[in-house]
């Protein structure tokens, strides 16, 4: 099977406009994952989805940041009216989530969006 | 919220040689701790991973020890070689319950292992 997948690879836009970064889960995996991952730093917790439900948003930065998964498969997140504070690396993570009482919770990563503001 | 602290940012071995990464954590809640390795221009990969109800596990090179009193966990790396040179992070997190929001997981700050020949 595929690993997670996500796309565009690499986005450029001007400060203002609007973005939508993709990620297409490991198939059969219920939890999603978004962080951002600075250069040089560990990734940082932006929001998370079991299924289609956002269970923890507490991680996304400003209401201009959102995300949604609504088939409980791919998630899009959306960045509104960018600045150039928001370019990263923006990571997807999925796992299987599943299991009798303790949750698998082995996390595979994407290979990320890069995303640069001008 | 969790507070994950990595020691040292950066580490160089000479090829054959031992390395040893630590870290510790401010949560007593947590009970999992994965450590990923990622390579430049690459994305984390999970190498090895340790629940609370374990002190130590090992694969073939690589050990992963927990002391939950200390709250604190180390990567032992033995007979490095220059294709283990990567950056590496540990990570901890919450015992994930389905339909909980607790499967977050909160990374340290990163370790740059350089192994020369």
């Amino acid at each position: 099977g595929a690993g997670v997948s996500q796309s565009p690879r690499y986005k450029v836009t001007k400060r203002g406009q609007d973005v939508a970064l993709r990620c297409d889960p490991i198939s059969g995996h219920v939890s999603l994952y978004w962080y951002r991952q600075a250069l040089g730093q560990g990734p940082e917790f932006l929001t998370y989805f079991n299924y289609e439900a956002q269970q923890d948003k507490s991680g996304l930065p400003n209401d201009r940041f959102s995300a949604e998964r609504p088939e409980g498969s791919i998630s899009t997140l959306t960045i509104q009216r960018t600045e150039q504070r928001d370019s990263a690396m923006y990571r997807c993570a999925s796992s299987l989530g599943l299991g009798t009482g303790q949750v698998n919770n082995e996390q595979f990563f994407g290979p990320g969006t890069r995303l640069t503001v001008l | 919220g969790e507070n994950v602290e990595q020691h040292p940012s950066t580490l160089s071995v000479q090829e054959g040689d031992s390395a040893v990464i630590k870290c510790t954590y401010s949560d007593s809640a947590s009970n999992y701790f994965p450590w990923y390795k990622q390579e430049l221009g690459k994305r984390p990969q999970l190498i090895i991973d340790i629940r609370s109800n374990v002190g130590e596990k090992k694969d073939q090179r690589i050990a992963v020890t927990l002391n939950k009193t200390a709250k604190h966990f180390s990567l032992h790396i033995t007979e490095t070689q220059p294709e283990d040179s990567a950056v590496y992070f540990c990570a901890a997190s919450r015992k994930a319950i389905r339909g909980s929001t607790l499967g977050r997981l909160y990374f340290g700050r990163g370790t740059q292992l350089t192994v020369w020949p």
